[in-house]
C-alpha cells in the first residue's frame, strides 16, 4: 500500500527563519505530488504541485519544494517564513494505477512567532 | 463561485443515531471523496467515487455510507455501527486527478 510520511509533526520557528518541511512517500512508479495547507479556519488549499518536468516547483506565497525521485522525496522550503504561515501542512500523493485517489501524509503543524 | 459547500458546519449526535453529511459541488467534477480529519493522523479516506451511480470503500468505510444519484451531491451518512464518530469530515472533488478542491468541512461531536 502506498503511504506517506512527514518528518515533523510539530514546528515552531520565529519569523524570518527558513523552513523546510520533509515528505516521503512509498510507490516506486510514476507520481503526482502535492502540498496542501489548512489555515486556522479555512479550507484545505493547495499549496503547490508537481507533476513533471522541472522538479523545483514554485508555489504561492513565496513556498517551494523539489522533488528527489532517487529519494522518494517531495520537501517543503520558504527562505523567510511571516506569522501568517502558521497552520498545518499536508503532503499528499497521487499515482496513476490508483485512480483518482489520493493519499495524505499526517500533516506538520507550523507555529511561526511573532 | 465554483467551489464545494459542506453542511452543517457543526453536528451533535447522540450515540445510536445515523446522521447525514451534505456535500454539494459546482465545479462539475466527476470524481468525489469523503476524509476524515483527526488530529496527528492527516486526512483518512471514507469513500470516494468516481462517476454518478458508483462508489468505492477507502480505508476506513466501516460504519459509513454514501450514495452518489447525482453527479454534484455525495451526501455521507455516518451510522451507529461507526465507533469512534467524533472527528472533522472534509469533502473533496477533483477532475482527472490533478488537484483535490476541498470543502470547508463539517464537524461531527457524538455526545
Amino acid at each position: 500500500a502506498q503511504s506517506v510520511s512527514q518528518h515533523n509533526h510539530h514546528v515552531i520557528l520565529s519569523e524570518a527563519a527558513s523552513l523546510e518541511l520533509g515528505c516521503n512517500y512509498s510507490y516506486g512508479g510514476t507520481v503526482n505530488l502535492f502540498w496542501y495547507v489548512q489555515y486556522p479556519g479555512q479550507h484545505l488549499q493547495l499549496l503547490l504541485k508537481y507533476f513533471s518536468g522541472d522538479p523545483l516547483v514554485k508555489g504561492i506565497k513565496g513556498f517551494e519544494a523539489e522533488f528527489i525521485k532517487s529519494k522518494f522525496s517531495f520537501n517543503l522550503r520558504k527562505p523567510s517564513v511571516q506569522w501568517s504561515d502558521t497552520a498545518e501542512y499536508f503532503c499528499a500523493v497521487n499515482t496513476w494505477n490508483y485512480g483518482q485517489n489520493f493519499v495524505f501524509g499526517p500533516g506538520t503543524r507550523l507555529s511561526v512567532l511573532p | 463561485d465554483g467551489g464545494i459547500t459542506q453542511s452543517p458546519k457543526y453536528l451533535f449526535r447522540k450515540e445510536g443515531q445515523n446522521v447525514t453529511l451534505s456535500c454539494e459541488q459546482n465545479l462539475n467534477h466527476d470524481a468525489m471523496y469523503w476524509y476524515r480529519q483527526d488530529p496527528g493522523q492527516g486526512l483518512r479516506l471514507i469513500y470516494y467515487s468516481q462517476i454518478v451511480n458508483d462508489f468505492q470503500k477507502g480505508d476506513i468505510a466501516e460504519g459509513y455510507s454514501v450514495s452518489r444519484e447525482k453527479k454534484e451531491s455525495f451526501p455521507l451518512t455516518v451510522t451507529s455501527a461507526q465507533k469512534n464518530p467524533t472527528a472533522f469530515y472534509l469533502c473533496a472533488s477533483t477532475e482527472g486527478g490533478f488537484e483535490q478542491f476541498f470543502g470547508p468541512g463539517t464537524r461531527l461531536t457524538v455526545l
